[in-house]
C-alpha cells in the first residue's frame, strides 16, 4: 500500500532563516505531487505541484519554492522566511495521467515563525 | 473559471440526526468531484468521488453524496450523525488538463452535539 511521510511534524523558525520541508511517498512510482498550505485552519492554497521530476508549477507568487530530486520526494524551502510563512503545510500526491484519482495527503507540518 | 462554493461555514446537527453539508462548482466540462475531512492539525482523508455513473455516490463512514448537475452541487450527506464526525469538510473539484490539480471549497466545520 502507499504511504506519505511528512517531516518534521512541527517546527517553530525564526524570521529570516531559512526553511526546508520534505515530503515522501512510499508505494508508489510517477506521482503527481503537491505543496499546499492552510492559514487559520480553513482554506488550503496550492503552492505548487509536480507531474514529474524537474516538472514543477508555482500557484502563487512568494518567497517559497519547491525541488524534486527524486521521483518521489518533494522538497519546500525558502531562504529568509516571513511571518506571514507561518501555517499548517500539506503534502499530496496522486496517480499520474489519471484525472479520476483522488489526492492522498500527508500528516502534515506545522510551521510558526516567530 | 472553474471554482466551487460550500456556503456554510459551520453546520450544528444533533447525533442521530440527518447532516448535509452543501457544495456547489462551477466547471468547464465533465466535472471530477470530491468530498474530503480534516479533523484537528491532521491531514486531509478522502471520503468519496464522483466521477460518471450513479448521481448518488457512496464513501467512507456512512457519508454519502449527490451528484445534480442541473444544480451544480454535490451535497455530502449522512442520514445519522455522529459526535464523531465533528470535522472540517472539503469539497473540491478537479482541474481539467493541469496535473491532477484539485480547486477546493473553503471548508465547513460540522459539529454534531449529543
Amino acid at each position: 500500500s502507499q504511504t506519505i511521510h511528512q517531516w518534521p511534524a512541527t517546527l517553530v523558525q525564526p524570521v529570516g532563516s531559512p526553511l526546508s520541508l520534505e515530503c515522501t511517498v512510499e508505494g508508489t512510482s510517477n506521482p503527481n505531487l503537491y505543496w499546499y498550505r492552510q492559514a487559520a485552519g480553513r482554506g488550503l492554497q496550492l503552492l505548487f505541484y509536480s507531474i514529474g521530476i524537474d516538472q514543477i508549477s508555482s500557484e502563487v507568487p512568494q518567497n517559497l519554492s519547491a525541488s524534486r530530486p527524486q521521483d518521489r520526494q518533494f522538497i519546500l524551502s525558502s531562504k529568509k522566511l516571513l511571518l506571514s510563512d507561518s501555517g499548517f503545510y500539506l503534502c499530496a500526491w496522486s496517480v499520474r495521467r489519471d484525472p479520476s484519482y483522488e489526492q492522498y495527503f500527508g500528516p502534515g507540518t506545522r510551521l510558526t515563525v516567530t | 473559471a472553474q471554482s466551487v462554493a460550500q456556503p456554510e461555514d459551520q453546520v450544528n446537527v444533533a447525533e442521530g440526526n440527518p447532516l448535509t453539508v452543501k457544495c456547489t462548482y462551477s466547471v468547464s466540462g465533465n466535472p471530477y468531484l470530491f468530498w474530503y475531512v480534516q479533523y484537528p492539525n491532521r491531514g486531509l482523508q478522502f471520503l468519496l468521488k464522483y466521477i460518471t455513473g450513479d448521481n448518488l455516490v457512496k464513501g467512507s463512514y456512512g457519508f454519502e453524496a449527490e451528484f445534480n448537475k442541473s444544480q451544480t452541487s454535490f451535497h455530502l450527506k449522512k442520514p445519522s450523525a455522529l459526535v464523531s464526525d465533528s470535522a472540517l469538510y472539503f469539497c473540491a473539484v478537479r482541474v481539467y488538463n493541469q496535473g491532477g490539480k484539485l480547486i477546493f471549497g473553503q471548508g465547513t466545520e460540522l459539529s454534531v452535539k449529543p
